[in-house]
């Protein structure tokens, strides 16, 4: 099963806030934030590591709750470059070998206007 | 380099064609992923290869068929598609998790987009 990601769609006026939630009905090992832009390939963001450790981007923040499952994405004082579609992603650790498992929430398209 | 490149971008295949994407990584990842996107959805797992050994086949069918030729390269055979196959395919690459590297970023490529006629 797959993440479940609220809200759908957003639209903000440039220098506007908005948190995109995550939310999942398996454990979450670590939690992916990646962006995606129309026509381009995902581009990772930020990763919350269990323990609070969280490792990525400069201006863009994130929660991470073991114990609800869930993560949220904070945008703050959005621009114009922050448009384009954003996916959670749960990280489950190898069961057998080395392999990991990334799955991918279902997407959340954020639009930014001036 | 870090880069994911992926060939071709675009391709065009009827159902009785045989075709192969590719994909290359030289960031030393031992982990390779083919993902699969229809328009407006995310990215859907296909494999995974960790050290060159197909490690996770999520149910795919087997007219996709994936190959490790070496620590660098992955490959897709695409034989007896269907018109439901054609989508934007996406290869990835990562550190696995094993060792100090726990974080399994993962690095896209920009997709080759395939439509199945």
């Amino acid at each position: 099963q797959q993440p479940v990601q609220s809200p759908q769609a957003v639209i903000l006026r440039e220098g506007e806030d908005a948190v995109i939630n995550c939310s999942s009905s398996k454990a979450l090992y670590s939690v992916h934030w990646y962006r995606q832009k129309h026509g381009e390939a995902p581009v990772f963001l930020m990763i919350l590591l269990k323990g609070g450790e969280q490792k990525g981007h400069e201006k863009i923040s994130a929660s991470f709750n073991e114990k609800k499952q869930q993560s949220s994405l904070y945008l703050t004082a959005s621009q114009l470059s922050y448009s384009g579609t954003y996916f959670c992603g749960n990280l489950e650790p190898p069961t057998t070998g080395t392999a990991s498992k990334l799955t991918f929430g279902t997407g959340t398209r954020l639009q930014v206007t001036l | 380099d870090t880069e994911v490149t992926q060939t071709p971008k675009h391709l065009v295949m009827g159902m009785t064609n045989k075709k192969s994407l590719k994909c290359e990584q030289h960031m030393g990842h031992r982990a390779m992923y083919w993902y699969k996107q229809k328009a407006k959805k995310p990215p859907e797992l296909m494999f995974v290869y960790s050290y060159e050994k197909l490690s996770i086949n999520e149910s795919v069918p087997s007219r996709f068929s994936p190959e490790c030729p070496n620590s660098s390269l992955l490959n897709l055979h695409l034989h007896a598609l269907q018109p439901e196959d054609s989508a934007l395919y996406l290869c990835a690459s990562s550190h696995p998790l094993r060792g100090p590297r726990l974080t399994g970023e993962l690095f896209f490529g920009e997709g080759s987009r395939l439509t199945v006629l």
